[in-house]
């Protein structure tokens, strides 16, 4: 079956720059989306098919999606941007979700 | 803005059928080429895509839960339901609802619903 591997963790300080990976075989030929969940919420999505953002996401959200590693990029990080982040794509008629990030605004 | 809900049992004895019900309001639940899919997340854990299935019919599952899976359509009460058979610990989890209308991601979901599996 399809694996998208995140790494567990990612620490930044406000104000800079955090980049989360996603890494599957060829994922750069596949659709890849993504999920913010706070504690207690249901996951909002940040970015779909590959760079786009939904209405009312902030531009400092930003995708990419290359080869096997699809990114995810937060630029002047907020603390409200702190929470779990899941990569999304879709290979053989499932949809196979990251093993998650989270992020901590230090 | 369409909204989803979910509702069903919070408690589900082991082997029997949990069966959850999401209900589409703001909008018809047929009124365009969505997809509408159940997803669950165990405690501490991440994601987990159940299945999906489509405005106009058509269905996919999860291949590990396939065998135990039926997504169904209600359009007369703008409802989609999940059946999960012969349930164990292992399927007790937070479930969620969603909807697909921008291709391969969900961009709205319910506010999910808690389901224990115990005797």
């Amino acid at each position: 079956s399809y694996e998208l591997t995140q790494p567990p963790s990612v620490s930044v300080s406000p104000g800079q720059t955090a980049s989360i990976t996603c890494s599957g075989d060829r994922l750069g030929d596949k659709y890849a989306c993504w999920y913010q969940q706070k504690p207690g919420q249901s996951p909002v999505l940040v970015i779909y098919q590959n760079r786009k953002r939904p209405s009312g996401i902030p531009d400092r959200f930003s995708g990419s999606n290359s080869g096997n590693t699809a990114t995810l990029t937060i630029s002047g990080t907020q603390a409200m941007d702190e929470a779990d982040y899941y990569c999304q794509a879709w290979d053989s008629n499932t949809e196979v979700f990251g093993t998650g990030t989270k992020v901590t605004v230090l | 803005q369409v909204q989803l809900q979910e509702s069903g049992p919070g408690l589900v004895k082991p082997s029997q059928t949990l069966s959850l019900t999401c209900t589409v309001s703001g909008g018809s639940i047929r009124s365009d080429s969505y997809y509408w899919s159940w997803i669950r997340q165990s405690a501490g854990k991440g994601l987990e895509w159940i299945g999906r299935i489509y405005t106009h019919g058509g269905t996919n599952y999860n291949p590990s839960l396939k065998s135990r899976v039926t997504i169904s359509l209600d359009t007369s009460k703008n409802q989609f339901s999940l059946k999960l058979r012969s349930v164990t610990a292992a399927d007790t989890a937070v479930y969620y609802c969603a909807r697909d209308s921008l291709g391969f991601s969900y961009d709205s979901w319910g506010q999910g619903t808690p389901v224990t599996v115990s005797s």
